[in-house]
């Protein structure tokens, strides 16, 4: 079955420290990966994805999440964190073509003390 | 980047009317457009895919009669949800690919709708 897990519901991290959400997932073909963000009543922000090739991957906003196959992991990773990262983090699997519908994560919420 | 425009970003509506809300793709040809239903602090939950010309997929336990989706061109998808109540309310969201999806899925800003 396809499916994404995000074992963290919730995480809380300082202002400056770094911070890496956990993603697995389980998909029966070559996954496409996807982290999203999204702030409270917004819709989602894509922060980068993964298709081929280096399994390091640099998205916006500072973040970089890294796939590993051996592990059906694609965690996302920030070094420092920064007050306005407060929101929730969505990992998501879909499939090549574009047509291929995405499988959603249960999503991470970020909190931020400064 | 592709941009995807959804209308209306809320709307309150009566028991038993119906409301239409829109997704646009502004600077590209969508082929397929999905619909998610988000409840509140949960995940999106997709209701169907909606392809350019044809039916549109539902997703297994979501009524097709209620939801209605029309892609009637390569730029526009529109939701209906038909004699919406309570239960209804819910953060809506689309979401487009272009072509070959290499550039990832765009998502519309949500529409919150509730139903009093």
């Amino acid at each position: 079955a396809q499916s994404v897990t995000q074992p963290d519901i919730h995480i809380t991290v300082s202002e400056g420290a770094s911070l890496e959400l956990r993603c697995n997932y389980s998909y029966g073909a070559t996954p496409y990966l996807f982290w999203y963000v999204q702030s409270p009543g917004q819709g989602l922000q894509l922060l980068l994805k993964y298709f081929s090739g280096d399994t390091l991957v640099q998205g916006i906003k500072g973040f970089e999440a890294e796939f590993k196959r051996s592990q059906s992991s694609f965690n996302l990773r920030k070094p420092s964190v920064h007050w306005s990262d407060a929101a929730e983090y969505f990992c998501a699997v879909g499939g090549s073509g574009g047509y291929n519908k995405l499988i959603f994560g249960a999503g991470t919420r970020l909190a931020v003390h400064p | 980047g592709a941009v995807v425009s959804q209308h209306p970003s809320r709307v309150i509506c009566k028991s038993g009317t119906s409301v239409k809300i829109e997704c646009r793709s502004l600077d590209f040809q969508a082929t397929t457009m999905f619909w998610y239903r988000q409840f509140p602090k949960q995940s999106l939950m997709l209701m169907a895919t909606s392809n350019e010309g044809s039916k549109a997929t539902y997703e297994q336990g979501v009524e097709k009669d209620k939801f209605l989706i029309n892609h009637a061109s390569l730029t526009l998808s529109t939701l209906t949800v038909t004699s919406a109540h309570p239960e209804d309310s819910s953060f809506y969201i689309c979401s487009a690919s272009t072509a070959g999806g290499v550039e990832g899925y765009t998502f519309g800003s949500g529409t919150r709708l509730t139903v009093v």
